[in-house]
C-alpha cells in the first residue's frame, strides 16, 4: 500500500493556471475511474473537489478540474485565487483488499 | 444539514485501547459506505478502515489490520473504531468520512467531521 506520489509544491501567480499530479500503479489509479481529490487549508478538515475522476460536488467552482492518464491522474486549477492556497491530496480506490490510497501531498502556493 | 461528528480520541499509553465514534446527521446513514481517515501531525492523510452501509464488509490498512476494528450502528446513525495494541505511530487526527454516492465503496469522502485527536505515549 505505497503512497500514490505528487509533487510537493507548486505554484502560480494570481489567474494563471496550475495543474497538480498523482502517480499511482496499474493496481490503483490505472485500474480504476475512482480518484478524487481534497483540499487542505491549515487546521481544517479536507474538502472534497473532484470525484470519480473528473465530477464536482455541488458547490465546488468549475475552474477546478479533473482528468486521468494512465497511472496518473491530474487536478488542473484555473483562474488561480488566493483562497486556492492549500494543501491537495489525491485518492484513489485500490480493490477490495487495498480500498484506498492517498497521495503525499501537494502544498500549492499562490505568488 | 450533513454533519458527521467524532468523539473518543484522548490520550492513551503505549498497547492500551480507545474507541473511536462518529454520529452521523441529515442523510440516509445505512445507505453509505463510512471511513476512517488520519493524520500524523505535519503529515499527509492516510486511509484507515472503511465499512459497506449495512455494516456487511470492512476493509482495513495493513498499518492497523489486526488492531482496530471498524463497526457501525445504524440504529443510532453511528460509526465506530476499536483501536487496540496502540503504537505511537498510531498519534494522528483521526477523521470519519462519509462516500459521496450509494455504493459499496469508492474510496471518495465528500463529507468529514471535523476530526478527534489520538495521542499514543510511549
Amino acid at each position: 500500500q505505497s503512497a500514490l506520489t505528487q509533487s510537493a509544491s507548486v505554484s502560480g501567480s494570481p489567474g494563471q493556471s496550475i495543474t497538480i499530479s498523482c502517480t499511482g500503479t496499474s493496481s490503483d489509479v490505472g485500474s480504476y475511474n475512482l480518484v478524487s481529490w481534497y483540499q487542505q487549508h491549515p487546521g481544517k478538515a479536507p474538502k472534497l473537489m473532484i470525484y470519480e475522476g473528473s465530477k464536482r460536488p455541488s458547490g465546488v467552482s468549475n475552474r477546478f478540474s479533473g482528468s486521468k492518464s494512465g497511472n496518473t491522474a491530474s487536478l488542473t486549477i484555473s483562474g488561480l485565487q488566493a483562497e486556492d492556497e492549500a494543501d491537495y491530496f489525491c485518492c484513489s480506490y485500490a480493490g477490495s483488499s487495498t480500498f484506498a490510497v492517498f497521495g503525499t501531498g501537494t502544498k500549492v502556493t499562490v505568488l | 444539514e450533513v454533519q458527521l461528528l467524532e468523539s473518543g480520541g484522548g490520550l492513551v499509553q503505549r498497547g492500551g485501547s480507545l474507541r473511536l465514534s462518529c454520529a452521523g446527521s441529515g442523510f440516509t446513514f445505512s445507505s453509505y459506505a463510512m471511513s476512517w481517515v488520519r493524520q500524523a501531525p505535519g503529515t499527509g492523510l492516510e486511509w484507515v478502515s472503511a465499512i459497506s452501509g449495512s455494516g456487511g464488509r470492512a476493509y482495513y490498512a495493513d498499518s492497523v489490520k489486526g488492531r482496530f476494528t471498524i463497526s457501525r450502528d445504524n440504529s443510532r446513525n453511528t460509526l465506530y473504531l476499536q483501536m487496540n495494541s496502540l503504537r505511537a505511530e498510531d498519534t494522528a487526527v483521526y477523521y470519519c468520512a462519509k462516500e459521496p454516492t450509494v455504493t459499496t465503496g469508492s474510496g471518495a469522502f465528500d463529507i468529514w467531521g471535523q476530526g478527534t485527536m489520538v495521542t499514543v505515549s510511549s
